[in-house]
């Protein structure tokens, strides 16, 4: 039951590469997102995806992109990374948006220099 | 725009004592999350608080809600080693669409 598998676990990029951080669920949920943890800043929203075919920008959408492949599959993409943007990345799923709580990846950490 | 806030940000307890911990928000929401998630890992859910006055209860951590207040309560009973963790709340705004927004997070330890 392998529930959220983000990859890659660790990357490691220089300013102004481009990667795409991949996401996939196989608990049949419609809605997933992307979050961000920062020392001391707890969890913020980049973009979520209510249902397979709809994205929405969360709080801090600048710099990334994102595609809801099909229901199972939610990729992030960084264009021009930033130092800014080294962080633990999380992807997260949900069945039901209204009740039921997150399923968390286990998490990417994106070390930009 | 909805603020969580949770304090203390840091708490060292006692084992075998209790203690309770605090999350606030500031606007309309009838959702709240607690999460838990240990050092260098993923998170976890612990308890879905879905209406006013919801109180829910794992082993030695009791959560409860109150929709008026803004408040949610995590109870700790006999605090052990293995509570030692970091723990988010996290509330959904009513009627935004599930932008679900976190707390900075409560990080306990537990001595001895």
């Amino acid at each position: 039951n392998a529930g959220v598998t983000q990859t890659p676990k660790f990357q490691v990029l220089k300013t102004g590469q481009s990667m795409t951080l991949q996401c996939a669920q196989d608990m049949n949920h419609n809605s997933m997102y992307w979050y961000r943890q920062d020392p001391g800043m707890g969890l913020r929203l980049i973009y979520y995806s209510a249902s397979e075919g709809t994205t929405d920008k969360g709080e801090v959408p600048n710099g990334y992109n994102v595609s809801r492949l099909n229901k199972r599959e939610f990729s992030l993409r960084l264009e021009s990374a930033a130092p800014s943007q080294t962080s633990v990345y999380f992807c997260a799923s949900t069945r039901d948006r209204t009740i039921s709580p997150l399923h968390f990846g286990n998490g990417t950490r994106l070390t930009v220099t | 725009e909805l603020k969580v806030e949770q304090n203390p940000l840091f708490l060292s307890m006692q084992e075998g004592k209790n203690y309770t911990i605090y999350c606030n928000y500031s606007t309309t929401s009838d959702r709240l999350y607690w999460y838990r998630q240990d050092p260098g890992k993923s998170l976890e859910s612990l308890f879905v608080l879905l209406s006013n006055g919801a109180v829910k209860q794992e082993g030695r951590l009791m959560a409860s809600l109150d929709t008026k207040a803004r408040l949610s309560t995590l109870h700790i009973t006999a605090a052990v080693h293995d509570l030692s963790a970091t723990y988010f709340c996290a509330v959904d705004e009513t009627g935004a669409n599930s932008k679900l927004t976190f707390g900075k997070g409560i990080t306990l330890s537990v001595r001895p």
